[in-house]
């Protein structure tokens, strides 16, 4: 385990299904993003939040919702998916501060299924 | 437009062989570049970061070397073996107070006994 968990592993939803991802870290970070990895393209940032507030929303449907209730914990709430949203969400965390140095620790991801 | 571009896009090879994985980029001004290694159903985990000044960095049988004037990485693997099979991403920081990090599409590589 990196310190970073997310849950759960696998969703499969359909597209009126509201669902949410789950991301918690322990390494006492207080910046956490989201991305999203789709077969042989580059992973794309989605949110940052820093200390709590959302510093960076990458031009995101709003049909994917993110909440930061405090620095240990990050939400991706889903509802209305589209079958192109299938992918992998990763979470990762960093100081806020210091990032490009010590680089972004991720978690395992979700893979998420839209049928 | 700062760019990551990695080769080759897959790459198989026989246990025991090394091998050598390319990264390209245009970013600019540049902080750091790093190689992340992918298992398949995991997030990506750091095997080196090297900065501007840095030539050469080795972690076991991962060798990453970075040419700052061309623009250029490579990651080579020593004496590969079964669990090496994974994608390898090369990641470039660019210097802002945001900490922007430019991810490369990956090489997959898959190593067969």
């Amino acid at each position: 385990e990196t310190g970073v968990t997310q849950t759960p592993r696998h969703l499969v939803m359909g597209m009126t299904n509201k669902k949410s991802l789950k991301c918690e870290q322990h390494l006492g970070h207080n910046a956490m993003y989201w991305y999203k990895q789709s077969a042989k393209k580059p992973l794309e940032l989605m949110f940052v939040y820093n200390f709590k507030e959302q510093t960076e929303n990458n031009s995101v449907p709003s049909r994917f919702s993110p909440e930061c209730p405090n620095s240990s914990h990050l939400f991706l709430h889903l509802h209305t998916l589209q079958p192109e949203d299938s992918a992998l969400y990763l979470c990762a965390s960093s100081q806020a501060k210091g990032a490009i140095t010590h680089g972004y620790t991720f978690g395992s991801g979700t893979r998420l299924t839209v049928v | 437009k700062n760019q990551v571009e990695q080769s080759p896009q897959s790459l198989i090879i026989l246990e025991g062989k090394n091998c050598t994985l390319q990264c390209n980029y245009t970013v600019s001004p540049f902080s750091n570049l790093r190689w992340y290694k992918q298992d398949t159903g995991r997030g990506p985990v750091s095997l080196t970061i090297m900065t501007f000044s840095e030539n050469t960095k080795s972690n076991g049988r991962y060798t990453a070397t970075l040419d700052a004037d061309t623009k250029q990485s490579s990651l080579h693997i020593t004496a590969s073996q079964l669990s090496d099979s994974a994608s390898y991403i090369c990641v470039v920081s660019r210097q802002s107070n945001t900490g922007k990090l430019i991810f490369g599409q990956g090489t997959t590589l898959q190593v067969k006994p």
